[in-house]
């Protein structure tokens, strides 16, 4: 089973500042890396796909990088519907799996 | 627009079984995969299980595996997730969601239901 580590388990940031979290896996993933915003009380939304690819609707404030077992996501200019709790989850080997989550918090 | 609604959770004494549905619009439900995903109070996602467009292929995680069954009916356009010797690890809430790409599997998840609680307390 692939494993996902997310870092750091909580982030606190400023609105109108630069978030950057983290992803790394067990192993190589490729780019089968999604990652997914989840407030609370509601299901996830993805953001990212393909570990660059920004869904239908999402802003362009949000960015994928990385590959193989790096990944970052990347939100520019945090607004105050952002703050949420952000999950990766890779797709290339069965089980799918994700990581334990980033809460993104008001500082 | 796609639209997943969950419903058959509530509180299950251990040991004992429980069916959830998922009934899907805004699609064409047999030309896309199908997952079952969960989350127990305050934790993370877990995957639970996956079934093909056309019913040919089953997955399940390893905690479920023997235990739950993922089935379809695509002439209602309904997931199914059957629930057997439910333990009170299995308490979450358990979300149905549509793969990302037609006649294929194992792709990221763009749509989710609402989900719903699944409870196993004696």
């Amino acid at each position: 089973e692939v494993v996902m580590t997310q870092s750091p388990v909580t982030l606190s940031v400023s609105p109108g500042e630069r978030a950057t979290l983290s992803c790394r896996a067990s192993q190589s993933v490729g780019t089968n890396l999604a990652w997914y915003q989840q407030k609370p009380g509601q299901a996830p939304r993805l953001l990212i796909y393909s570990a660059s690819t920004r869904a239908t609707g999402i802003p362009a404030r949000f960015s994928g990088s990385g590959s193989g077992t790096e990944f970052t996501l990347t939100i520019s200019s945090l607004q105050s519907e952002d703050f949420a709790v952000y999950y990766c989850q890779q797709y290339n080997n069965w089980p799918l799996t994700f990581g334990g989550g980033t809460k993104v918090e008001i500082k | 627009q796609v639209q997943l609604v969950e419903s058959g959770g509530g509180v299950v004494q251990p040991g004992r079984s429980l069916r959830l549905s998922c009934a899907a619009s805004g699609f064409t439900f047999n030309r896309y995969a199908m997952y079952w995903v969960r989350q127990a109070p305050g934790k993370g996602l877990e995957w639970v299980a996956v079934i093909s467009y056309d019913g040919s292929v089953k997955k399940y995680a390893d905690s479920v595996e023997g235990r739950f069954t993922i089935s379809r009916d695509d002439s209602k356009n309904t997931l199914y997730l059957q629930m057997n010797s439910l333990r009170a690890d299995d308490t979450a809430v358990y979300y149905c969601a549509r793969d990302q790409r037609e006649y294929s599997y194992g792709y990221p998840l763009p749509y989710w239901g609402q989900g719903t609680l699944v409870t196993v307390s004696s």
